[in-house]
């Protein structure tokens, strides 16, 4: 059964270059999650969705960022310009919208802004 | 308030030693306790979860210990193992369809052998 899939695994970039990072999440899983994890800040959430509808994004830095959900086995999240402390690993994660279920973490892109 | 503090940031065990990760929540609206295992260029994955009826759950050498009155939760790893060295995030959210969970900040355990 596969699991979460993102997409790419490493990212390095110039500053001002846009940088989309994809992510495929658990088939049937009506919830999804976009991570930025950094040793400073740790795990920070920055948007979630329901149904492919965005439902809190008050965890995105700055309009720089912005993440889609055209349906419901695809999301995307970019960032444009890119600035070097955007640097980070960015994590999406899948759930059920049932009570106790765990959210399944994809394996993470590791970004880096020169 | 949505914060979940942990502690230590970091923790050192001998093989076969207890390792103890403490975490705190104010929010008393929180009713389901998670914590999340994360190995290096891996994302974090379930471990072990509580609701807060019980003041105790135990899988394996991984055991949660709940205390509701003092808003407080710990996890021991009994007879800790190299395998073990990870990062540990306790976790809490509200049941009743908000999924969004609130994270603690982490604690990086090394097991030495």
């Amino acid at each position: 059964d596969a699991g979460v899939i993102q997409s790419p695994r490493h990212e390095v970039t110039e500053m001002g270059q846009e940088v989309t990072l994809r992510c495929k999440p658990i088939s049937g899983h009506d919830y999804l999650f976009w991570y930025r994890q950094t040793m400073m800040r740790g795990l920070e959430l920055l948007i979630y969705f329901n149904n492919n509808v965005p439902i809190d994004d008050s965890g995105m830095p700055e309009d720089r960022f912005s993440a889609k959900m055209p349906n419901a086995s695809f999301s995307t999240l970019k960032i444009q310009p890119s600035e070097p402390r955007d640097s980070a690993v960015y994590f999406c994660a899948s759930s059920l919208g049932v009570d106790g279920q765990p959210q399944h973490f994809g394996d993470g892109t590791r970004l880096s802004i020169l | 308030q949505q914060q979940v503090k942990q502690s230590p940031q970091s923790l050192i065990v001998q093989k076969g030693g207890i390792s103890i990760i403490n975490c705190a929540y104010e929010n008393t609206a929180f009713d389901y306790f998670p914590w999340y295992q994360q190995f290096p260029g891996k994302g974090p994955a379930l471990l072990i979860a509580i609701r807060p009826d019980v003041s105790e759950k135990k899988e394996g050498r991984f055991t949660i210990s709940f205390n509701k009155s003092a808003k407080q939760f710990s996890l021991h790893i009994m007879d800790s193992q190299p395998g073990d060295s990870a990062t540990y995030f306790c976790a809490a959210n509200i049941s009743g369809g908000y999924q969004k969970v609130t994270f603690g900040t982490g604690t990086k355990l090394q097991v030495i052998p």
